[in-house]
């Protein structure tokens, strides 16, 4: 089976830099995806970590460590609309499995 | 990325009612999926197809059925619906040329009174 845990709640300043934490436990790993979902709002894709090792793509990066079952995402530079919640994913047999997410909130 | 599209967006109907929700794909993605989640909590998978004639159940139980006549196509149907039934529903497809990384439609959000 697959179990991926994440804070339930997060909160930061405007223009500060945050980490979001994964861990996992999954077989059949082929890779982790983070998603932003807005309130009331489908998800929206990030990124993808396959390899061990950080991945940018702007203001924001993710990490992964295959052998620790870890991941994170960390954000530059936060603005007001990244409030939002953030899941991670991880993808084994070509399905994915959503962990609950983190509500981001951040403050002016 | 892909262009998906569900129709309705929201939905009120009364309890019995037959419905269905539309979902498409104009990318030629072979796997679909739909997605219930309510409001605050989590996804989860309720089906997916490998391509056409394919449908598999997800890891939640749901009432609906789906079809995969067309590679295109993907509705999910509720032949009687209940307030349980009340949540949002999300569309997604997965492109191969990426890790299968899914893209979500905007949803459809019904309420069942």
């Amino acid at each position: 089976g697959q179990n991926i845990d994440q804070p339930t709640e997060m909160t930061a300043t405007e223009g500060a830099i945050v980490q979001i934490n994964c861990t996992y436990q999954t077989s059949g790993f082929n890779g982790l995806f983070w998603y932003q979902q807005h309130a009331g709002e489908a998800p929206t894709f990030l990124s993808y970590n396959v390899l061990d090792g950080l991945e940018e793509k702007g203001r924001f990066s993710s990490f992964l460590s295959r052998s620790k079952g870890y991941s994170y995402l960390l954000l530059k530079e936060l603005q007001m609309k990244d409030s939002a919640s953030y899941l991670c994913a991880v993808t084994g047999f070509q399905k994915l499995v959503f962990g609950t997410g983190t509500r981001l909130l951040v403050s002016p | 990325e892909a262009d998906i599209y569900q129709t309705p967006r929201y939905l009120v109907i009364g309890t019995g009612k037959k419905i269905t929700l539309e979902c498409s794909q104009t990318m030629g993605h072979d796997k679909m999926y739909w997605y219930q989640q309510d409001p605050g909590m989590e996804l989860h998978l309720i089906h997916y197809s490998y391509g056409v004639n394919s449908t598999e159940k997800g890891d939640l139980s749901s009432e609906s059925t789906v079809s995969r006549i067309r590679t295109e196509h993907f509705p999910l149907t509720l032949e009687s619906a209940r307030p349980s039934h009340t949540s949002q529903y999300l569309c997604a497809s997965s492109d191969p040329t990426g890790l299968y990384t899914q893209y979500f439609g905007p949803g459809t959000r019904l309420t069942v009174l």
